[in-house]
């Protein structure tokens, strides 16, 4: 159990273009998703927090108008990068929260891999 | 705010010998601490937790001890096996955050046999 799916695992796109991840949780529901963006051998930086219904509370220096976060139910939330330039080109990883009796869980996503040409 | 600081790698060891990665945290509160541990061409797993102080987290052979004395929560397994060659990331949530998680930079762990 506990999985989180993401789609696509890794696209190409030209300059100027939008392009949208998925990010799903498969058997559980997800009060809290996030998203977080990782450069090759650097951390992962969280991007922003989405929760179901409401608006994402974005990150300092994340801008909100290029990276759309919709979180649509409690198993999907969706992150449009919007006019994609080659500076956008990065690994990105969502996460899922999901509240337990033992304390709450966070699971990841494989990550979406996105180049920008 | 909330920071990790972890060793850099990359930490090249020996089958069997022991490992420590060192970590060591700010909080404004009282974090949860985790180690994640992300293989080649996988996604980030977790490895173990600890969420309140002297707690152990435990999994797979690797321990770490929540430390508030010395804000540390190193990373310890005994004896590495060529398939614990991974990336591990040190990591702090706190409610006051939304519970997202604060990374550290990630150590690169290679066993050779």
């Amino acid at each position: 159990g506990a999985v989180v799916s993401q789609h696509p695992s890794w696209v190409i796109c030209k300059s100027g273009t939008s392009v949208k991840i998925e990010c799903r949780s498969l058997d559980f529901q997800a009060t809290t998703m996030f998203w977080y963006r990782q450069f090759p051998k650097q951390s992962l930086m969280l991007m922003a927090t989405s929760n179901e219904g409401s608006k994402a509370t974005y990150e300092q220096g994340v801008e909100k108008d290029k990276f759309l976060i919709n979180h649509a139910s409690l198993t999907l939330s969706t992150l449009t990068v919007t006019s994609a330039h080659p500076e956008d080109s990065s690994f990105y990883i969502c996460s899922a929260r999901v509240i337990r009796d033992r304390g709450s869980e966070q699971y990841f996503g494989p990550g979406t891999r996105l180049t920008v040409t | 705010g909330n920071s990790v600081t972890q060793m850099e790698g990359p930490v090249t060891l020996s089958e069997e010998a022991f490992l420590t990665i060192n970590c060591t945290y700010t909080a404004t509160g009282y974090p949860s601490l985790f180690w994640y541990v992300q293989y080649p061409g996988e996604g980030l797993q977790l490895l173990l937790k600890a969420t309140k102080a002297d707690d152990k987290g435990s999994n797979k052979g690797f321990e770490a001890t929540y430390r508030k004395e010395t804000t540390s929560f190193h990373l310890e397994k005994g004896s590495v096996q060529v398939s614990d060659s991974a990336v591990y990331f040190c990591a702090l949530s706190e409610s006051n955050s939304g519970y997202a998680l604060n990374f550290g930079k990630g150590t690169s762990l290679l066993v050779t046999p």
